[in-house]
C-alpha cells in the first residue's frame, strides 16, 4: 500500500525567510496531493493541493511542486510570518480509494 | 455551503465508561466519512471510514467502533474505554464518488482517567 514519508520532522526558520517541506510517497498509482494546516488546539484545515497532471501550482505566499518521477511533493512557504507557525501534514490519495495517507507531520517554527 | 459539527467538543470519562461522538455533516448528499484520532503532538490516524449507509471500513483494529445510521451521521463508539484512547478524535467527510480534499470538524478532546 501506499506510505508517506515527510521531512524534516521540525523546522526552525527566521522571519521573512523561506521554508520548505519535502514527502516522498511510494505509490505511483497515486493521484492527489494536499497540504494542511493545523495551529495548536485547532483542526487541520486544508492550505493547498495538486494533482498528477499539475507540476507546480501557487496560492499567493505558498506554491506546491511536484515531482512524478521521483515520487516527491514540497510546500513552499516564502515571505515567512509568525502566523505561518503551526504543523503541517502532506498527504497522498491512492487511486485506488477514497483514503488520504498522512505523513508524520512538520512542525514550522517562526523565529522573530 | 457545507457544515460539519462534532460533539461534545471536550469529554473528560473513566476507564472502563462507554463513548458516543457524534458528527453531522451539512449542504452535501452521500459524503465520504472519516474518523481519526490524533494523539497529543503526534500524527493523524485514520480509524474508520464510510462511503455510504451502513458500509464502515475498519482501520485500526481495537475497543471502537463506528456506525453510519443516517446519510450524513457519523458515530463512534466504545463499550469501555482505555487509558490509550484519550486523545484528539476528528471527523472528516469528502465529496463522493471523487477523490478530493476532506474536511474537517473542530473535534472532540477526549480525556480518559
Amino acid at each position: 500500500g501506499e506510505n508517506v514519508e515527510q521531512h524534516p520532522s521540525t523546522l526552525s526558520v527566521q522571519e521573512g525567510d523561506s521554508a520548505v517541506i519535502k514527502c516522498t510517497y511510494s505509490d505511483s498509482a497515486s493521484n492527489y496531493f494536499p497540504w494542511y494546516k493545523q495551529e495548536l488546539g485547532k483542526r487541520p484545515q486544508l492550505i493547498i493541493d495538486i494533482r498528477s497532471n499539475v507540476g507546480e501550482k501557487k496560492d499567493q505566499r505558498i506554491a506546491v511542486t511536484l515531482n512524478k518521477t521521483a515520487k516527491h511533493f514540497s510546500l513552499h512557504i516564502t515571505e515567512t510570518q509568525p502566523e505561518d507557525s503551526a504543523v503541517y501534514f502532506c498527504a497522498a490519495n491512492p487511486r485506488s480509494n477514497y483514503q488520504l495517507i498522512w505523513g508524520a507531520g512538520t512542525k514550522l517554527i517562526i523565529k522573530p | 455551503s457545507q457544515t460539519i459539527h462534532q460533539w461534545p467538543a471536550t469529554l473528560v470519562q473513566p476507564v472502563g465508561s462507554p463513548l458516543s461522538l457524534e458528527c453531522t455533516v451539512e449542504g452535501t448528499s452521500n459524503p465520504n466519512l472519516y474518523w481519526y484520532r490524533q494523539a497529543a503532538g503526534r500524527g493523524l490516524q485514520l480509524l474508520f471510514y464510510s462511503v455510504g449507509i451502513g458500509q464502515i471500513s475498519s482501520e485500526v483494529p481495537q475497543n471502537l467502533s463506528a456506525s453510519r445510521p443516517q446519510d450524513r451521521q457519523f458515530i463512534l463508539s466504545s463499550k469501555k474505554l482505555l487509558l490509550s484512547d484519550s486523545g484528539f478524535y476528528l471527523c472528516a467527510w469528502s465529496v463522493s464518488g471523487r477523490v478530493s480534499e476532506q474536511y474537517f470538524g473542530p473535534g472532540t478532546r477526549l480525556t480518559v482517567t
